[in-house]
């Protein structure tokens, strides 16, 4: 059974801090990891995806992959109400079911004015 | 240019009424995947169709749901005799090609309501 696990949330943070959601995943085979945004009554908007270890930076946000220890987190820098949603993580399934992607429950931000 | 469609974004109906949603991937995707979103749970993955290849049916829950995608394009997912446990956000995702690294889009959902 694959897992995905993100750190249950809800996680607040004051306009203009830093956001940090974290995501651990259980198939040492996955090679493709995004995050969505999900905002309430809405369906999931892709915002990052990575492939490598290390950073991957666009704009506001960061993605850090470390396939060693599993993990995958999204930094978002200089919070803003409207990052307020669900995030989240995604990744693929290893081998020859690729396509599949396996979601984690989501962790609800909210980013205070 | 324009996103995946999916209609009707709202259907209610009676337990063992058979309902039909389609989905109309982003023009030139290729593959074409439908998941289930249900209250308090994680995306589940449904079906996944790639061109003309026989599509992965492996998410289906139960014989009541089916899918098929005629032309390589529109897909519609059946489920016969609803109950109420089928209450749920569908939503459909494209991506350009198959393969882990292609990026899936969503759809706008259509949300089911089994009386």
């Amino acid at each position: 059974q694959k897992e995905v696990e993100q750190n249950s949330g809800p996680l607040s943070v004051p306009e203009g801090a830093i956001a940090s959601l974290n995501c651990t995943y259980s198939d040492r085979g996955s090679q493709s990891f995004f995050w969505y945004r999900q905002y309430s009554g809405k369906s999931p908007e892709l915002i990052m995806s990575i492939y490598s270890n290390g950073d991957k930076e666009d704009g506001r946000f960061t993605a850090q992959l470390n396939k060693a220890s599993q993990y995958v987190s999204l930094l978002i820098r200089d919070s803003q109400p409207s990052d307020s949603a669900t995030y989240l993580c995604a990744v693929n399934e290893g081998g020859g079911s690729n396509y599949k992607l396996t979601f984690g429950k989501g962790t609800l931000l909210t980013v205070n004015p | 240019g324009a996103g995946v469609s999916q209609s009707p974004s709202n259907k209610v109906t009676e337990k063992g009424k058979d309902v039909e949603l389609r989905c109309d991937p982003i023009s030139g995707h290729t593959a074409l995947y439908w998941y289930r979103q249900s209250l308090g749970q994680g995306l589940e993955f449904l079906i996944y169709f790639q061109g003309n290849s026989a599509p992965d049916k492996s998410g289906l829950p139960s014989d009541r749901f089916s899918a098929e995608r005629t032309g390589g394009s529109v897909s519609t997912l059946t489920i016969q005799r609803t109950q109420q446990e089928d209450s749920a956000v569908y939503l459909c995702a494209s991506s350009l090609n198959s393969g882990g690294a292609n990026e899936q889009f969503f759809g706008p959902g259509t949300r089911l309501t089994v009386l």
